[in-house]
């Protein structure tokens, strides 16, 4: 089974503080995703990577940057954290389309609160 | 521009189907997903349908799938308090085979 897990489930930060959020996945997957989730706007994506030091910008990337310094590793980084970077954020894996039905395996999420 | 559209709520009682619907713009969908998030929890896959058929069936899940009028339906027989959840509809399309375009969400409320 895939498995992707997330650092937190909760995490509590003050505005102005750089926040980590980490991700990591046991499958070898080469993409990995960064969403956040809020009520009524679905999954929004914030940033992708296909590969190692590898990153795509993806619909809401401002206020927002990655690191994918290992495979199995990707780390989104708020550098100066808001009060509307308040969300949910779920991390995803997936391999490459080689069979087209590859779907993304999704970590529990970590609930970030900007007080 | 990829648009996928849901509506927020669907309220149904014990035993009863219910049925999750979605709407897309995109004609160059591949495949077509349906996701379960239960509360507090990620995203799990329920099931896909490829583009090319109507309709896939697998145990209490039924999807429905209308190209000309880029619809597609989940529904679920004998809905139970356990399938109360939120519930995603994606799509892949030619265009970006890497990446899914997510719907908003259906929360999913099931009444004894």
């Amino acid at each position: 089974d895939v498995k992707v897990t997330q650092s937190s489930r909760y995490l509590v930060k003050r505005t102005g503080e750089k926040v980590f959020l980490e991700c990591v996945q046991d499958m070898d997957h080469e993409n990995m995703f960064w969403y956040r989730q809020d009520p009524g706007l679905g999954l929004r994506l914030i940033y992708f990577s296909y590969d190692v030091k590898m990153k795509e910008k993806g619909d809401i990337p401002e206020g927002y940057s990655v690191s994918r310094e290992k495979k199995e590793r990707f780390s989104l980084i708020l550098e100066s954290a808001s009060t509307n970077q308040t969300s949910m954020y779920l991390c995803a894996s997936s391999p490459p389309p080689l069979e087209d039905q590859e779907t993304q395996y999704f970590g529990p999420g970590t609930r970030l609160l900007v007080l | 521009g990829e648009d996928v559209e849901q509506s927020l709520f669907l309220s149904v009682r014990e035993g009863d189907s219910s049925v999750i619907n979605c709407t897309y713009t995109d004609s160059s969908s591949t495949y077509l997903y349906w996701y379960k998030q239960e509360p507090g929890a990620g995203l799990q896959l329920l099931t896909y349908i490829f583009s090319n058929m109507d309709m896939k069936q697998d145990q209490r899940l039924t999807v429905l799938l209308n190209k000309k009028d880029k619809h597609l339906s989940l529904r679920i027989a004998d809905t139970q308090t356990g399938d109360s959840a939120i519930y995603f509809c994606a799509e892949r399309t030619v265009y970006n085979t890497d990446k899914l375009i997510f719907g908003t969400g259906t929360r999913l409320q099931v009444f004894p």
